[in-house]
């Protein structure tokens, strides 16, 4: 059984704070999606990073793809209130077709 | 979520009851994946789908889940005999080259 797991499982910081989450896995992605629910809607796409070393930018936030393809971070510049939901990150595991693992998730708030 | 639609959104039922979930995909999209997500957790993969083919089921529990794609008309999730245990949001997912987007989710909540 392939686990991918999350940390901080939750995090409050004040507007203006930076933030660093994490997604660890002991086997390869083939690639990686990292999204953001809000509650009682789905999950919105952010990013998928593939290549490992990557790295992609999203106004103030930043994705990296660990460089053996086993690991990712998500870092928020300066959080604003809007930035405050739930973030996944998702994994597709070499060999395992198309499905989706997904991180049991970080839930962040960010107050004025 | 990028058109894909999903409904009902809210679904009370009775233990014992069957719950019948809709998903619609993008348009032009055959490939329907089906997701759990209890509370406070994350996505659990359930099963994959194309038009009339069952891909993967490996997540889908053994006994009263059951899901089809139809050449017409959107997939279908059903659970038969509903337990309490089985209330969750459901979220389906189409595939668009590397990335799966994602539906609105229905909330089913078994009395």
């Amino acid at each position: 059984t392939q686990l991918l797991e999350q940390s901080p499982q939750f995090l409050s910081i004040q507007e203006g704070e930076n933030l660093t989450v994490y997604c660890n896995s002991s086997s390869v992605f083939s690639s990686l999606q990292w999204y953001r629910q809000e509650p009682g809607e789905g999950p919105v796409l952010l990013v998928t990073v593939v290549t490992g070393g990557e790295v992609k930018k999203l106004k103030r936030l930043t994705f990296q793809f660990g460089d053996a393809r086993k690991d990712s971070s998500l870092h928020i510049t300066a959080a604003q209130p809007g930035d405050t939901g739930l973030y996944l990150c998702a994994g597709r595991y070499t060999g395992t077709a198309s499905k989706l693992t997904f991180g049991t998730g970080t839930r962040l708030q960010v107050t004025l | 979520n990028a058109g894909v639609m999903q409904n009902p959104r809210h679904l009370v039922r009775r233990r014992g009851q069957e719950a019948r979930l809709r998903c619609s995909p993008m348009k032009g999209h055959s490939h329907v994946y089906w997701y759990r997500q209890l509370p406070e957790e994350g996505l659990k993969f359930m099963v994959y789908l194309q038009k009339e083919n069952i891909i993967d089921e490996s997540g889908m529990p053994k006994e009263r889940f059951s899901a089809e794609f139809p050449k017409e008309g959107p997939s279908i999730l059903r659970i038969q005999q509903v337990v309490r245990g089985d209330s969750a949001a459901y979220f389906c997912a189409t595939q668009g080259g590397n990335e799966q987007f994602f539906g609105p989710g229905t909330r089913l909540t078994v009395l």
